[in-house]
């Protein structure tokens, strides 16, 4: 089975500074997909960002950029320039190709609760 | 715009009671899914279904139900509800093969159960 871990409960970072959130998986697949969840309290599940596993090149999206490393199982996020707006629960998921008897689940890590100071 | 909708945002019940959560998607998805998220714990899947009257466990289907007798519609049901069920619960739905690579949330369920 496979499992997705964020050591991370809590983070902070100051408003325009850099911050990167942490995130390792387990799995014996050799194709699937890892992404960011962001939940502000509004607790609507919002993508930030995704990153197909066969796919080498890490995935940006405008300030959001992660560091995906295959053999070391690491998927991290790394957020610049960031904002207010950028405070919420982040979660870290591992996510199975949609055919097949796996039926597309979700795997999730612990979430990361991102706060940043003006 | 697609759409997840949950019929209650919270919702409080008693000990005992039999509990439904109901969960609509419009964008036809043969997938959907339930799941719990608690702190610390982040999201465990209670129950998906792929097919209309199919279900399969997740991880922690102990004390849950569902029900999908039609394709947009999935129930999770709570057949004797009790405290340790008090949570947030989040549906989830996503359309099947290799180019389905979005999953889509509802706006959860906080359920309080005394």
């Amino acid at each position: 089975a496979q499992t997705v871990t964020q050591s991370q409960p809590e983070m902070s970072v100051q408003e325009a500074e850099t911050v990167t959130l942490s995130c390792t998986y387990d799995t014996s697949e050799s194709d699937y997909y890892l992404f960011w969840y962001k939940q502000p309290p509004s607790r609507q599940m919002i993508l930030v960002i995704r990153q197909e596993a066969y796919k080498q090149q890490n995935a940006t999206e405008n300030r959001f950029s992660v560091n995906f490393q295959k053999a070391a199982k690491s998927f991290s996020l790394k957020i610049s320039d960031s904002q207010l707006g950028d405070a919420a629960m982040y979660f870290c998921a591992y996510g199975t190709y949609a055919g097949g008897t796996s039926y597309g689940k979700l795997t999730f890590g612990q979430g990361t609760i991102l706060t940043v100071h003006p | 715009d697609v759409k997840v909708t949950q019929s209650s945002r919270y919702l409080v019940k008693r000990t005992g009671e039999k509990v439904f959560l109901e969960c609509v998607q419009d964008m036809d998805h043969e997938n959907m899914f339930w799941y719990r998220q608690d702190p610390g714990l982040g999201l465990r899947l209670i129950y998906f279904s792929y097919d209309v009257k199919m279900k399969e466990k997740g991880d922690i289907p102990e004390g849950y139900s569902v029900s999908r007798e039609k394709k947009e519609r999935f129930s999770l049901i709570l057949e004797s509800a009790s405290t340790n069920q008090t949570s947030m619960y989040l549906c989830a739905s996503r359309n099947s093969g290799q180019g389905a690579r979005l999953a889509f949330f509802g706006q959860g369920t906080r359920l309080t159960v005394v």
